[in-house]
Formats: structure tokens, sequence, C-alpha cells
């Protein structure tokens, strides 16, 4: 079963950077898409980016030079960094699979990041 | 980047009660390739979304099939026909054909 989960600091002080980390069993992350998507206070969505089975990168421009995204892939492990933070990058981050014809169809738990000073 | 207006907002129903949430989108979600990437998500209150529909219409593994997507270049559907108590949560519609991927705003599915 493809299980991911997220990890990573609740707590990111304006300016700062945001590092995420996404861990995911029983699939390799050299195959599919690997994705983080972020939930805002309320019910707004936002697609952020994500890593190929290739290692390629796609970012949503809304974030601009902000986002990168990595991987390990001996550890089956991407990341996720987000520079520069404001408050309004508060929300939960998710990190999930996407599958071309399926889309998201295994997601992490999610991880509630506040950012405050 | 694609908008895509999912209405109502909310939505009351009681148990056993059919009910439909409409998706819209700003450009036709057909693909160059012939197919049509938009999906139906559900959150339920405490959990990460998970995948009802894909592809339109086509049914995830392990949903029951009273779930159900129809819809065709800017106007899908994602349609209940028996609401039960395990299916209150938000639904999301997203797209997969244009980049940047876009979502719904939401429907949150309430008991009447």
């Amino acid at each position: 079963e493809v299980q991911l989960q997220e990890s990573g600091p609740g707590l990111v002080k304006p300016s700062q950077s945001l590092s995420l980390t996404c861990s995911v069993t029983g699939y390799s992350i050299t195959s599919n898409y690997w994705g983080w998507i972020r939930k805002f206070p309320g019910n707004k969505m936002e697609w952020m980016g994500y890593i190929s089975y290739s290692g390629s990168t796609s970012y949503n421009p809304s974030l601009k030079s902000r986002i990168s995204i990595t991987r390990d892939t001996s550890k089956n492990q991407f990341f996720l960094q987000l520079n520069s933070v404001t408050t309004e990058d508060t929300a939960t981050y998710y990190c999930a699979r996407y599958e071309r014809h399926r889309g998201f169809d295994y997601w992490g738990q999610g991880v509630m990041v506040t950012v405050s000073s | 980047d694609v908008v895509l207006t999912q209405t109502p907002p909310t939505l009351s129903a009681t148990i056993g009660q059919s009910v439909s949430i409409s998706c819209r989108s700003s450009q036709s979600l057909l693909h160059s390739n012939g197919n049509t990437y938009l999906h139906w998500l559900l959150q339920r209150p405490g959990q990460s979304p998970q995948l009802l529909i894909y592809s339109v219409s086509r049914l995830e593994s392990g949903v029951p099939n009273r779930f159900s997507g129809s819809g065709s270049g800017t106007d899908f559907t994602l349609k209940i026909s028996g609401v039960e108590a395990e299916d209150l949560g938000v639904y999301y519609c997203v797209q997969g054909t244009h980049a940047p991927w876009t979502f719904g705003g939401g429907t949150k599915l309430e008991l009447k």
C-alpha cells in the first residue's frame, strides 16, 4: 500500500524558509509524479508543484522563485522548500502522488504550518 | 490559470437524499490527447483528501457506487445517490489538463 507522511516544523518565522519532508513507503518515487498541495484556512486548496519520476520539476507560477522541490531516491523521500515566507503562507501542507489519469490518488495526513513571529 | 467554480458552496442534505455538485471550468478541460483530466476529492473532517472520481466519471477503487461523475468540456457534475453519514465533508473538483493544476473552491456537505 502506498503511504505518504509529511514531517517538518509547525512554526516558521516570517522571512525564513519553510522546509518539509515527505516520506513515501510502498511505492518508488522514481515512478509517477510527487507533489505538494496546501490548504489555507477556509477551504482554498493550491497546487504548489511536483517532482517527476525523472527528477524534473514543475512549479505553480504564483510561487515564483520562492519554491524548490527536491528528492532523495535512496531514502524514497522528497522535499519542499519555500523561501521568504509570510503570514499568508500559513496553511496545512500535504504531499500527494499524482498519476496522470487518476489525479492525486494518495495523500499524506498533512502538516499544519503557521508563519508567525 | 483555469478557474473552477463549484456550486453550491454549502449543501444541506438528509440521509438518503440524492444531491449534485456542479463544477464549471473557465476553459475546456479536454486535453489535446483526447482525455479530460477532471477529478473529484472528498475531505472528511480531520482527514486528508481522498480520491472519489477520476477522469470525469471513473470510480476510484473502494469508493461506493452511490458516487458518480459526469460532464464534458467545461461543465461537470458529481452526484451522490442516497447520502450516508460518512459522506459529510468538503468536496473538491480538481483539473490536471492545464498547468498550473487548480482546485475548485469546495462544497461542504452537511446534514440537515
